[in-house]
């Protein structure tokens, strides 16, 4: 079965740097997000993504975090200047046309020191 | 903006006991979600609901969503130690491209 894959597994980057983090979605979906897990707490909307725009973003997908389909396979998720706070699982999603569920991948864990 | 109230917040049960969880909302979602959540995992659908009133299973799960549309529940008939893991409720406000909105989850642990 086709699945969404996320690289790297665990990503750990000094306070101030930048980071990106990868995702191949499903071949042939249209929809991609990114989702946010602090650990311990439940997983937030950061942003959706479709027709090479941003459709929607939450409050947290502020000014340091930016998003992109550079190729027809990637789509990923830049932090310009990491806070301590960015630390948590982000989990990449896909969905395709027809009301097709969302597919999540297993997650970058990011660890800002 | 728009919040789940899931519970319980945990859960202790006997292996073979059946389990019963619960989703809340003040808002009405046009799909209610289930997802399973396993240690170094992304979450896993389980049951996708999109008709008020939908009954849907899914082997030994069992989910509904609420008539009045501000609620779901999921039932696991006879529990087994790989249903171990957290329980999210998750919502569509409007279209299932929308973002997915997620309850706090449940924690099911399971007693020999």
């Amino acid at each position: 079965e086709p699945e969404v894959t996320q690289t790297p597994s665990h990503q750990v980057t000094q306070m101030g740097q930048e980071v990106i983090l990868r995702c191949v979605p499903i071949s042939n979906h249209l929809y991609f997000y990114w989702y946010r897990q602090i650990l311990g707490q439940k997983v937030e909307f950061l942003v959706s993504f479709y027709n090479n725009e941003i459709s929607e973003k939450s409050e947290i997908f502020d000014d340091q975090f930016s998003v992109e389909r550079p190729d027809g396979s990637n789509f990923t998720l830049k932090i310009r200047s990491t806070k301590l706070e960015d630390s948590a699982m982000y989990f990449c999603a896909s969905s395709g046309l027809g009301n097709q569920p969302q597919h999540f991948g297993d997650g970058t864990r990011l660890s800002i020191l | 903006g728009q919040q789940l109230n899931q519970s319980p917040q945990s859960m202790f049960i006997q292996e073979g006991e059946d389990v019963s969880m619960n989703c809340t909302s003040s808002s009405i979602f046009n799909t209610w979600l289930w997802y399973k959540q396993e240690p170094g995992e992304g979450p896993v659908l389980l049951i996708a609901l999109y008709k008020a009133g939908e009954l849907t299973s899914n082997g030994r799960l069992t989910a509904q969503f609420g008539i009045t549309r501000k609620d779901s529940f999921l039932n696991i008939s006879a529990s087994i130690p790989s249903d171990v893991g957290i329980y999210y409720c998750a919502g569509q406000l409007v279209n299932r491209d929308d973002k997915i909105i997620f309850g706090k989850g449940t924690r099911l642990h399971i007693l020999p």
